[in-house]
């Protein structure tokens, strides 16, 4: 199975400042059509996980635009420009380019 | 508005079928495209995926569980169903259905439902 390897595993950042979390895979996620199937997801405390960038870059519905990601092959990162006291939780990237289906460990985000 | 809710028997015993049912609203499946799939988190952990159908009945498992899945659906009902088989106490999780399009960009997802395996 594809290993996502997520750091920092806790970030803690105040109001307003940018952060990025890595995701990093055990193997490349381009396949041979040439597309590359990561994901981040968001999960507030309590609360279901809720999509926030699919196939690497692509702003889920009403997600703000403050949230980013970008990469290739094997090598991935969501980044927040001006966190908000609603971005606490833990994010997690996913791959579907390989069976099956992969979720990394988490980066849980704290407000100071 | 998409909408999906999980139901299932809160508790069972080692060695039972859990039986789930995921009922949604907002999206067919019998469009073209459309999927649910199946999430499981234990207490204070990270996300699993177990399975997935489609609108055209193709179903994907987890290897990991196995041949213990079994997905599948009523498409006239707009209900997605999941049974395990042979739990035991590793299987105690919040499970999540979740719409899937596009491939599994999973952009609705239910309020998950708890179960507890425990003898």
């Amino acid at each position: 199975d594809v290993v996502l390897t997520q750091t920092p595993s806790t970030l803690s950042a105040t109001i307003g400042q940018s952060v990025s979390i890595s995701c990093r895979s055990s193997q490349s996620l381009l396949d041979s059509a040439g597309n590359t199937y990561l994901y981040w997801y968001l999960q507030r405390p309590g609360q279901s996980p809720q999509l926030l960038i699919y196939l690497v870059s692509n702003l889920g519905s009403g997600v703000p635009n403050r949230f980013s990601g970008s990469g290739s092959g094997t090598d991935f990162t969501l980044k927040i420009s001006g966190v908000e006291a609603e971005d606490l939780g833990v994010y997690y990237c996913m791959q579907a380019t390989h069976a099956p289906l992969t979720f990394g460990s988490g980066t849980k985000l704290e407000i100071k | 508005q998409v909408t999906l809710k999980e139901s299932g028997p809160g508790i069972l015993q080692p060695s039972q079928t859990l039986s789930l049912t995921c009922t949604f609203s907002g999206f067919s499946l019998s469009t073209y495209g459309m999927g649910v799939g199946w999430i499981r988190q234990p207490s204070g952990k990270g996300l699993e995926w177990l399975a997935n159908i489609w609108w055209d009945d193709d179903k994907y498992y987890n290897p990991s569980l196995k041949n213990r899945l079994t997905i599948s659906k009523d498409t006239s009902n707009n209900q997605a169903f999941l049974k395990i088989t042979n739990v035991d106490t590793a299987d105690t999780a919040t499970y999540y259905c979740a719409r899937s399009y596009g491939p599994y960009v999973m952009d609705a997802w239910g309020q998950g439902a708890s179960v507890t395996v425990s003898s």
